[in-house]
């Protein structure tokens, strides 16, 4: 069964709106997490490290305050679209590191549309 | 900075073998991983190689040579079931145990009848 979920699979919201996707590990502490974007047909691009009881690290180009990560506890961080816009639209998976090197369990994604 | 690059598409029959190949740069290196990703899902872990070799997990092998900063993953007996996106990957030096991973560009693999 899947180790992590992520909630909702699918929204869709209005221009200027915010957004806020959930990402819990199941039947394990996950003091990081990883929130990457995927656009159609492309690969995957990590977006910030969520660490618990700190704050996100970001990757060069993405904005810190348009989005926002939470990881207030080891089973919890949520990531928050603010002010979202059409170009915002993606697919927006988090993950966990697994037991071994290399190894991540990933959500089930979320994609979001934004009219 | 850290790049992977893979073939964009390759499509085969079933039953035959398939080979994605993967070819990387990377500022230190802790080693290769592929993932699987079926349209609309999300990925899934299939293989990891840390030294030079084949590693066989039932129809799937992935092979690494760091000196050629090259790998591939194998597939055999191919299934209509194996149509997807199939990525490799590379984990970030520095990070401890978190595997903040860098993802290549990706190979739609197409198995046709």
């Amino acid at each position: 069964g899947a180790v992590v979920s992520q909630h909702p699979s699918w929204v869709i919201c209005k221009s200027g709106t915010s957004v806020k996707i959930e990402c819990r590990s199941l039947d394990f502490q996950a003091t990081t997490m990883f929130w990457y974007r995927q656009f159609p047909k492309q690969s995957l691009m990590l977006m910030a490290t969520s660490n618990e009881g700190s704050k996100a690290t970001y990757e060069q180009g993405v904005e810190k305050d348009k989005f926002l990560i939470n990881h207030a506890s080891l089973t919890l961080s949520t990531l928050t679209v603010t002010s979202a816009h059409p170009e915002d639209s993606s697919f927006y998976i988090c993950s966990a590191s697994g037991r071994a090197f290399g190894e991540l369990f990933f959500g089930e994604g979320s994609r979001l549309t934004v009219l | 900075g850290q790049s992977l690059e893979q073939p964009s598409e390759v499509t085969a029959v079933e039953g035959a073998i398939v080979q994605i190949n993967c070819t990387y740069q990377t500022s230190g290196f802790y080693g290769l991983s592929w993932y699987q990703q079926h349209d609309g899902g999300a990925p899934t872990f299939l293989s990891y190689n840390a030294l030079d070799g084949l590693e066989e997990t039932g129809r799937f092998s992935s092979f690494l040579s760091r000196s050629d900063s090259y790998g591939y993953l194998l597939l055999q007996e191919l299934q209509m079931k194996d149509s997807a996106s199939y990525f490799c990957a590379v984990r970030d030096p520095g990070r401890g145990t978190a595997s903040k991973l860098t993802f290549g560009t990706g190979t739609r693999l197409q198995v046709t009848l």
